[in-house]
């Protein structure tokens, strides 16, 4: 199985910052990467696919980066709906993977 | 705009067969562009891919429940399926179901979930 490893596992910003989450596998992936957002009680939400390819519907605040095995997903600034967890997927071979998550919360 | 919706009974007993159903709505299970999964997420964990199914009936499983799980549509009633034998309390997790768009190999559509517990 492919190990994704997200860092930091929590993260307190304040609103308008810019924050980066980092994810790595533990193989490349070419860019078979996505990120979600999850809030308490609630399905995780699409952000991000193809590591860096914004879906339908999300600020433009949101972007992502990387390819092979380091990944980065950045909130450019951030606003206090943002506050989440967050956690990347690889969709390179099966078993599909995620990371442990990051925490993101206020300060 | 498509949506899921689990259902199943929220508490099954040890050694039992969890199962659960995903109903699809505002779209159809037999698009070829998607697949259709199952994940769980353990109190207070992290995200686990259970398994997928495809429309032509080709399934992939977590090779860790693979000799204990069955995932399957039932395209005449715009559904699929999740059958979990010989459960342990281990397996007590928040279950969603959800679309996959083939061509970004990404979960677009998610259920709300369903929490099972695993309790005599």
């Amino acid at each position: 199985d492919i190990q994704m490893t997200q860092s930091p596992s929590s993260v307190s910003a304040s609103v308008g910052d810019r924050v980066t989450i980092t994810c790595r596998a533990s193989q490349g992936i070419d860019n078979w990467l996505a990120w979600y957002q999850q809030k308490s009680g609630k399905a995780p939400k699409l952000l991000i696919y193809s590591a860096s390819t914004l879906q339908t519907g999300v600020p433009s605040r949101f972007s992502g980066s990387g390819s092979g095995t380091t990944f980065t997903l950045t909130i450019s600034s951030l606003q206090p709906e943002d506050f989440a967890t967050y956690y990347c997927q690889q969709a390179s071979s099966f078993p599909y993977t995620f990371g442990q998550g990051t925490k993101l919360e206020i300060k | 705009q498509l949506q899921l919706q689990e259902s199943g009974p929220g508490l099954v007993k040890p050694s039992e067969t969890l199962s659960l159903t995903c109903t699809v709505s505002d779209g159809s299970i037999t698009n070829s562009r998607y697949s259709w999964g199952w994940l769980r997420q353990s109190p207070g964990k992290g995200l686990e891919w259970i398994g997928s199914v495809f429309q032509s009936g080709t399934t992939h499983y977590h090779p860790s429940l693979q000799s204990r799980v069955t995932i399957s549509l039932d395209t005449t009633e715009n559904r699929f399926s999740l059958q979990l034998n010989s459960v342990t309390a281990a397996d007590t997790a928040i279950f969603f179901c959800g679309r996959t768009d083939i061509a970004a190999d990404a979960f677009d559509v998610w259920g709300p979930g369903t929490m099972v517990t695993v309790s005599s």
